[in-house]
């Protein structure tokens, strides 16, 4: 099956800017999607279609896939974008479709 | 606005079965998907099985045979209906709606229903 890998962890200090890799068989090949979730909450879809902002998301959070990583970029972070954060892509196999999350990269905010 | 809600989750021994709901509302399931996504405590979130707004359903090799997604156009709602629990089952049960495509990210999640399978 299709495997997506991220970083368990990144730490940036606030104000900064964030960068959270998520690596895959060519992923820049497929859609990948960004959500955000923060203790206790379910997530929330932060880049739709690699690059796409949802309404309501800042311009803050900007995403970029190609070759083998997708990355997704938060830049002036804030104590609030505190959270873990699974990149999603979808796949066919054959007769069975499947939507493949990656672990999770915890964003610690210093 | 949409909303989805989730109920039904509970403790269960090993074997047992449930069946959990997500009632939607600010959209019509004939017209977008809705999986179910669920994180086991402390890990990440996998993917679990989806019907499609035609009514197509798919499911995880994980589940595949033990759950059962349906739905009922007339309340809205969408259902998953686990049988043959296992402990590494326990998990947060969220359902999520998508576009009217596979590629489609999911725009909207419940809160979860937390299903605990323990004798």
């Amino acid at each position: 099956s299709y495997v997506l890998t991220q970083p368990p962890s990144v730490s940036v200090a606030p104000g900064k800017t964030a960068t959270i890799a998520c690596g895959g068989d060519n992923i820049g090949s497929k859609s990948v999607h960004w959500y955000q979730q923060r203790p206790g909450q379910a997530p929330v879809l932060v880049i739709h279609y690699d690059s796409d902002r949802p309404s309501g998301i800042p311009e803050r959070f900007s995403g970029a896939n190609s070759g083998n990583t997708a990355t997704l970029t938060i830049s002036r972070v804030e104590a609030g974008d505190e959270a873990v954060y699974y990149c999603q892509v979808w796949e066919s196999r054959g007769d069975y479709p499947d939507w493949v999350f990656g672990g999770g990269t915890k964003l610690t905010v210093l | 606005e949409v909303q989805l809600v989730e109920s039904g989750g509970g403790l269960v021994q090993p074997g047992g079965s449930l069946r959990l709901s997500c009632e939607v509302s600010g959209f019509a399931v004939t017209t977008n998907y809705v999986s179910w996504v669920r994180q086991a405590p402390g890990k990440g979130l996998e993917w679990v099985s989806v019907i499609y707004s035609g009514g197509t359903t798919y499911y995880a090799e994980s589940v595949r045979g033990r759950f059962t997604i349906s739905r009922d156009t007339f309340r809205n709602t969408v259902y998953l209906q686990l049988n043959s629990l296992r402990a590494e089952d326990t998990a947060l049960y969220y359902c999520a709606r998508e576009g009217s495509s596979s590629y489609d990210a999911f725009d909207f999640w419940g809160q979860g229903t937390l299903v605990t399978v323990s004798s």
